[in-house]
């Protein structure tokens, strides 16, 4: 099932800069979860936040989450081409450690 | 990290054959295999939910006749798409869930699932 909503639904930037994706979901949360696809692969697990955390970051990954607005975002500093892929905001898990998944927002670094 | 293998990687099967599809944990135990769908440029659709030695639970709108799930040890669970349709083709994804706090999935690569 989906709740997530993520914005923008494609970005394109040059290599270098840094990239932004949001993600709002509707019910509250235990975590949530970001996700990575390259085309046509499985999904690799990037960062998860917890309900109770503002802030967490990885290497170049920066996801922030805002429980009051029902929002996060991922930001990727200098980005590389090899970021380019879909990225997936995941919320849960409900009490069947399901996840639910916002529609993806694909990003494309041009060198 | 805690890896998961699919196989295959990719079927091309005649209308009416039916192809399991294989989910493995390589080195961890899972308790809790999902399985996913995914159409070209779509977010994945869960379909069903695997426990170790029990039925699956399937989402509404998901034929449990159609699409069968055998979670018959903590390390395997196989999905079997019977009598194959045109329709049924798309992306099958496998996740494992380790059962530790971090309630994290960790996702085979995918299968492509192609029926002529």
């Amino acid at each position: 099932s989906q709740q997530g909503e993520e914005d923008p639904q494609a970005l394109s930037i040059q290599e270098g800069e840094n990239a932004t994706m949001n993600c709002s979901y509707k019910t509250s949360i235990n975590n949530l979860q970001w996700y990575r696809q390259n085309s046509g692969r499985g999904l690799v697990h990037l960062i998860l936040i917890r309900s109770n955390e503002r802030e967490k970051h990885s290497g170049r990954l920066r996801v922030t989450l805002d429980t009051s607005k029902k929002s996060s975002s991922l930001l990727i500093t200098a980005s590389r081409a090899a970021d380019t892929a879909s990225y997936f905001c995941a919320t849960g898990p409900d009490s069947n450690y399901q996840l639910i998944w916002g529609a993806g927002t694909k990003l494309i670094i041009k060198p | 990290g805690a890896v998961v293998s699919q196989h295959p990687s990719w079927v091309i099967c005649k209308s009416g054959t039916s192809v399991k599809i294989e989910c493995r944990s390589l080195d961890f135990q899972a308790t809790t295999m999902f399985w996913y769908r995914q159409f070209p440029k779509q977010s994945l659709m869960l379909m069903a939910t695997s426990n170790e030695g029990s039925k699956a639970t399937y989402e509404q709108g998901v034929e449990k006749d159609k699409f069968l799930i055998n979670h018959a040890s903590l390390t395997l669970s196989t999905l079997t798409v019977t009598s194959a349709h045109p329709e049924d083709s798309s992306f099958y994804i496998c996740s494992a869930r380790t059962g530790s706090l971090e309630d994290t999935q960790y996702f085979g690569p995918g299968t492509r699932l192609t029926v002529l």
